[in-house]
C-alpha cells in the first residue's frame, strides 16, 4: 500500500485563491518532500521539510509537518492558472523515497 | 548539463519480449532510482541504487532487473514484458535527498 495519501485527489480554485493539500503517511520519516507534476511530465521537486522542522515556506508555497499525526500540508497562496498540475508528497524512509497518490489542482483564470 | 536522460521516449513491446530502458546523469549523484506511474496510483519505486556497483529492491521490483556499473548510468531490464508493466517509467537522481527527474518513457506491452 501507498505510504503518503493526498488529500483531496482533485482541487478546482479561481485565480487568486489559496490552494491547501493535506498528505498523510504511515511510518517515521527522515524527511518529507513535495512535488509538482505537469501533464505528461517529469516530476519537480518543490520543497523538502525535515522531520525535526515543523514549518518551511518558499516563495507562494507554505509546508507543514505534524509528526505526531503523521501528516503534512502544501499551501499555494495566491495561486495562478500557471499553477494547474499534479502535486505529490514524498517521504523518506531510510533510504528509499516514497510518493504518495497526489492531488491534480486545476486554477481556473 | 543535460542533466537525467531517459531512452526511449516512447516503446511499444509484445508479452515475452525483453528491452532496456537507458536512464543516464551527468551531475556526478550517487543516488539512482525507477519508478513507475501508473493511473491513480502515484509513483511506486522498482528499484534504487546508492552508488556503483550497490543495487536495491524498491515496492515494485517483479519483473525488472536494474544494474549500476558507473555513476553516469543506471539502465532498468525487462527480462519478460508483460501487459500489467504498461505504465510510463521514470528515472531520478538525487542530491541531498532532492530528486531530479527525467522525462520518462512511455511503455505499452501489448
Amino acid at each position: 500500500s501507498q505510504q503518503g495519501e493526498e488529500d483531496p485527489q482533485a482541487l478546482s480554485i479561481q485565480e487568486g485563491e489559496n490552494a491547501t493539500m493535506n498528505c498523510s503517511y504511515k511510518t517515521s520519516i527522515n524527511n518529507l518532500q513535495w512535488y509538482r507534476q505537469n501533464s505528461g511530465r517529469g516530476l519537480v521537486h518543490l520543497i523538502l521539510i525535515r522531520s525535526n522542522e515543523r514549518e518551511k515556506h518558499s516563495g507562494r508555497l507554505r509546508v507543514t509537518l505534524d509528526t505526531s499525526k503523521k501528516s503534512s500540508s502544501l499551501l499555494i497562496t495566491a495561486s495562478r492558472a500557471a499553477d494547474t498540475a499534479s502535486y505529490f508528497c514524498a517521504t523518506a524512509v531510510t533510504d528509499k523515497l516514497i510518493f504518495g497518490t497526489g492531488t491534480r489542482l486545476q486554477v481556473f483564470p | 548539463n543535460a542533466g537525467v536522460t531517459q531512452t526511449p521516449k516512447f516503446q511499444v513491446l509484445k508479452t515475452g519480449q525483453s528491452m532496456t530502458l537507458q536512464c543516464a546523469q551527468d551531475m556526478n549523484h550517487e543516488y539512482m532510482s525507477w519508478y513507475r506511474q501508473d493511473p491513480g496510483m502515484g509513483l511506486r519505486l522498482i528499484h534504487y541504487s546508492v552508488g556503483a556497483g550497490i543495487t536495491d529492491q524498491g515496492e515494485v521490483p517483479n519483473g525488472y532487473n536494474v544494474s549500476r556499473s558507473t555513476t553516469e548510468d543506471f539502465p532498468l531490464r525487462l527480462l519478460s514484458a508483460a501487459p500489467s508493466q504498461t505504465s510510463v517509467y521514470f528515472c531520478a537522481s538525487s542530491y541531498l535527498g532532492k530528486q531530479f527527474f527525467g522525462p520518462g518513457t512511455r511503455l505499452t506491452v501489448l
